[in-house]
């Protein structure tokens, strides 16, 4: 069964304190691995697609990197304004479908 | 572009109304989604579309009705509207099936 399961489900930094959030996933040939902010009250933004282990993106304080099992998103000297649910997804090669993990909320205080 | 738009963004509908939630994208996208979101889950797919005249079922389709007569609309009906339907519906659509969604601001529809 295709899952996606991310972890922390919360994170509390401080500004300037780097951390990582993990996306674990099973699914049945992998079709990109999505990952997206969610501010409160508005729509998923995208950010990034990696397709194959070993690629690596990268936009301003984030950075993401690909296994065969699971993604991190790293975040470097986060800013108050990096607060928000990031949420991972990937695409099953199995229903064609995205599958979302549930998603951590991530709150850095100045 | 608008990107993808929907409406209303608030709505409580009495048990057994019926309504339907707008979504519009400017995009020429082939690929829309119709998704759900409750507290602390992911989102899950509900109805599908690969292009105009065809609509296929996603993991939650109960409850629902969907229909996709252009390119650029694609209307969410809930008929006979349940308390287990409240939550957070979000529209997305996609160029391809492998690349990314992009995603509405939401409907927040709550059942009493």
């Amino acid at each position: 069964e295709d899952q996606v399961t991310q972890s922390p489900e919360a994170l509390r930094l401080q500004e300037g304190e780097s951390s990582s959030l993990n996306c674990s996933y099973t699914v049945s040939g992998l079709r990109g691995l999505f990952w997206y902010r969610q501010d409160p009250g508005k729509g998923p933004e995208f950010l990034f697609t990696l397709y194959s282990a070993g690629e690596e993106k990268e936009k301003e304080r984030l950075k993401a990197t690909l296994t065969k099992k699971e993604s991190f998103l790293h975040i470097t000297a986060p800013k108050p304004e990096d607060s928000a649910t990031y949420l991972c997804a990937v695409g099953s090669g199995n229903t064609g479908k995205l599958i979302f993990g549930q998603g951590t909320t991530l709150q850095v205080k100045p | 572009n608008a990107g993808v738009t929907q409406t209303p963004k608030f709505r409580i509908l009495k048990i057994g109304q019926s309504m339907t939630l707008q979504c519009t994208q400017d995009m020429n996208h082939n690929y829309m989604y119709w998704y759900r979101q409750d507290p602390g889950m992911g989102l899950k797919l509900i109805y599908y579309s690969v292009g105009a005249g065809i609509t296929d079922k996603g993991e939650v389709p109960n409850g629902y009705n969907v229909s996709r007569s252009t390119t650029e609309d694609f209307p969410l009906r809930l008929e006979l509207a349940a308390p287990s339907q409240t939550s957070v519906y979000f529209c997305a659509s996609s160029y391809l099936q492998d690349l990314e969604q992009y995603f509405g601001p939401g409907t927040r529809l709550t059942v009493t």
